[in-house]
């Protein structure tokens, strides 16, 4: 199964709002509610941000948010921060009943 | 607070075996599936293994399939890899990472600081 697809990067001044696509098929993220996002800081842990695709768990920031529409998912940061760039991941179940991720996309703060 | 620590990760040569640990506390180890995820340097994501709670289910990812096997500990709050076959593009960061759920794949909770695979002759 090939990888969900995301834009390479993105980029967002202080203060602006950017949105990441992660595009799959019927068989990921079209026919289940189990996506989620990751926030991955060079030799850091990922970092769960949104699951279930609109969830925020506890501590992280209002700030981010998910949506969903057909088979593409969506993760909406506002109000953009120095400390929020990184790299943003996002995953779904599939009817392989397996696990799969996006290529990626490297947030840049300008 | 949730504390997964990985080990066993080294430089191996293609063919050889390896055998990856993720220590786990902070939580009831036994209410949780586990997973194995890697990352290529430079590249994406990859789940590779996931294991129910009480191991009555496993997962595997096709690249590994045959190869790998996944297990736990639960008196040990502990899961594993096992790595036969290794390839060279099996090298890669190994993150063990908790489910939020416990017989299904749900999404990954929280992660390790992974441990480092390289496999070259």
């Amino acid at each position: 199964q090939s990888a969900l697809t995301q834009p390479a990067s993105v980029s967002g001044s202080p203060g602006q709002s950017i949105t990441i696509s992660c595009t799959g098929t019927s068989s990921d993220i079209g026919g289940y509610d189990y996506v989620s996002w990751y926030q991955h800081h060079p030799g850091r842990a990922p970092k769960l941000m949104i699951y279930k695709v609109n969830n925020r768990p506890s501590g992280v920031s209002n700030r981010f948010s998910g949506s969903k529409s057909g088979n593409t998912a969506s993760l909406t940061i506002s109000g953009l921060q120095a400390e929020d760039e990184a790299d943003y991941f996002c995953s779904s179940y599939t009817i392989s009943s397996t696990l799969i991720f996006g290529g990626g996309t490297k947030l840049t703060v300008l | 607070e949730v504390h997964l620590v990985e080990s066993g990760g080294g430089l191996v040569k293609p063919g050889r075996s390896l055998r990856l640990s993720c220590a786990a506390s902070g939580f009831t180890f036994d209410d949780h599936a586990m997973h194995w995820v890697r990352q290529v340097p430079g590249k994406g994501l990859e789940w590779v293994s996931g294991i129910s709670w009480n191991s009555g289910i496993t997962g595997y990812a096709d690249s590994v399939k045959g190869r790998f096997t996944i297990s736990r500990d639960n008196a040990k709050n502990s899961v594993y890899l096992r790595m036969n076959s290794l390839r060279i593009e099996d090298t890669a960061h190994y993150y063990c990472a908790r489910d939020s759920g416990s017989n299904y794949w749900a999404y990954f909770q929280n992660w390790g600081q992974g441990t480092p695979v390289t496999v070259s002759s």
